[in-house]
């Protein structure tokens, strides 16, 4: 059974430039979330996908946007980057019905410079 | 902000001790989740407690919940040095799915 897996690990951007962040779920999990963890902190919920649509949305503004392919896959873009977005992007997937027990990917962690 | 509170934020024993933390929540629940990470990781799903559920165990982990206070907490017995991690408790709400998260301890474990 493949876990999460989520690409690239590690990546530098400066600000206003745009990040894709992909994400494949594990082995018959239909249902993919995405949190945004800063460093000291909890993670913090940014929005969850089930079949393709968006299925619930965190406090984030508009420019953090998502998709989910077919094959429940699923990426996170960041638009117009701020400092304060520097941070591990962890996708959690999961399989419906569920009683929320997430599996998470090791993450990416963004640097805004 | 619906974030729950964890309590300690740090803790460091010794190998062999029994290290406990607890967790409070403001909003009613569907079931409570703890998970660890390791240094900046991903978290691994450890133990759920559902809301109609007082005490659960799990190897050397022990949840309770006191719904009536709103709060949680997990005992890890026998400590080892490879406990040493962070640990979050998260609230599950049905609604979108999503899991609110506390600030986490960080657990210590000395050899």
């Amino acid at each position: 059974e493949t876990g999460v897996t989520q690409s690239p690990t590690h990546l530098i951007k400066t600000r206003g430039q745009q990040v894709t962040l992909r994400c494949s779920s594990q082995s018959g999990h239909n249902t993919v979330s995405w949190y945004q963890q800063a460093l000291g902190q909890g993670p913090q919920f940014i929005f969850q996908y089930y079949r393709e649509e968006e299925n619930g949305r965190g406090n984030f503004p508009p420019r953090f946007s998502g998709l989910q392919f077919p094959n429940y896959s699923s990426e996170l873009n960041v638009n117009a980057l701020e400092l304060d977005d520097s941070a591990l992007y962890l996708c959690a997937s999961t399989a419906v019905p569920n009683t929320g027990e997430l599996f998470f990917g090791e993450g990416s962690r963004l640097t805004v410079l | 902000s619906q974030q729950g509170e964890e309590d300690p934020q740090a803790l460091s024993i010794q190998e062999g001790e029994n290290a406990t933390m607890n967790c409070s929540y403001k909003t009613s629940i569907n079931n409570l989740q703890w998970y660890r990470q390791n240094s900046g990781r991903g978290l691994v799903h450890l133990i759920l407690i559902r809301s109609n559920e007082r005490e659960k165990h799990s190897g050397r982990l022990r949840v309770t919940l006191d719904t009536s206070k709103k709060s949680s907490s997990l005992l890890i017995t026998a400590s080892r040095a490879a406990d040493t991690a962070s640990y979050f408790c998260a609230n599950y709400y049905n609604q979108g799915g999503k899991l609110i998260f506390g600030q986490g301890t960080e657990l210590s474990v000395k050899p």
